[in-house]
């Protein structure tokens, strides 16, 4: 099985920030790889889908790269609405997400 | 817009089955594939199983975890997915989440889980 690592697990930052959070695959995936941001006593919403593409109504400050075995989400300037967990998923398998607080 | 509404939540002891519902609306039911995926109290996303739309042989996958103790199934005139739990565990607690599977290509490594319910919580505890 794939496993998927993110990392940091925790992330501290300021309003205004660019942040950037890593997720690496054991092996290669291609540009499978999914992003979602979770609030508390939220569902799950998905950000970014084959790596790179913005689903629609996601606020353009959200991107993705990568392919292979190493992804990134850059948020270009962190808003107070972004503190939340952040989880990568391909197929069957997340990532042990990683949480954005305040600095 | 899409809806998925989960019911069918709560306790149960060790060893006890439950069956969760989720209503779906606002899309073509029939032909989506769908999963669930659940969140222990403080831990991360883990999915449990999928199942395929009938056009596509409505099959089923499942998680290691609950393989053989869960199954999925589905009913398009009632555009409602289940999940039947049996031989629950403490472990299973969690909050259950249904959702959409989408797929790129038509591949299931492709998949993205596109639209979430609200979640229902199952608590095993004795």
């Amino acid at each position: 099985d794939i496993q998927m690592t993110q990392s940091p697990s925790t992330l501290s930052a300021s309003v205004g920030d660019r942040v950037t959070i890593t997720c690496r695959a054991s092996q290669s995936i291609s540009s499978w790889l999914a992003w979602y941001q979770q609030k508390p006593g939220k569902a799950p919403k998905l950000l970014i889908y084959k790596a790179s593409s913005l689903e629609s109504g996601v606020p353009s400050r959200f991107s993705g790269s990568g392919s292979g075995t190493e992804f990134t989400l850059t948020i270009s300037s962190l808003q107070p609405d972004d503190f939340a967990t952040y989880y990568c998923q391909h197929h069957g398998t997340f990532g042990q997400g990683t949480k954005v607080e305040i600095k | 817009e899409v809806q998925l509404v989960e019911s069918g939540g709560g306790l149960v002891k060790p060893g006890g089955s439950l069956r969760l519902s989720c209503a779906a609306s606002g899309f073509t039911f029939s032909n989506a594939w769908m999963s669930w995926v659940r969140q222990a109290p403080g831990k991360g996303l883990e999915w449990v199983g999928r199942i395929k739309s009938k056009t596509d042989g409505g099959t089923t996958d499942y998680a290691a975890p609950v393989k053989g103790r869960f199954t999925i199934s589905r009913d398009d005139s009632k555009n409602t997915l289940y999940l039947q739990m049996n031989s629950l565990k403490t472990e299973d607690t969690a909050v259950y989440y249904c959702t959409t599977v989408t797929l790129s290509d038509g591949i299931w490594s492709s998949s993205r889980f596109q639209h979430w319910g609200q979640g229902t919580l199952v608590t095993v505890s004795s």
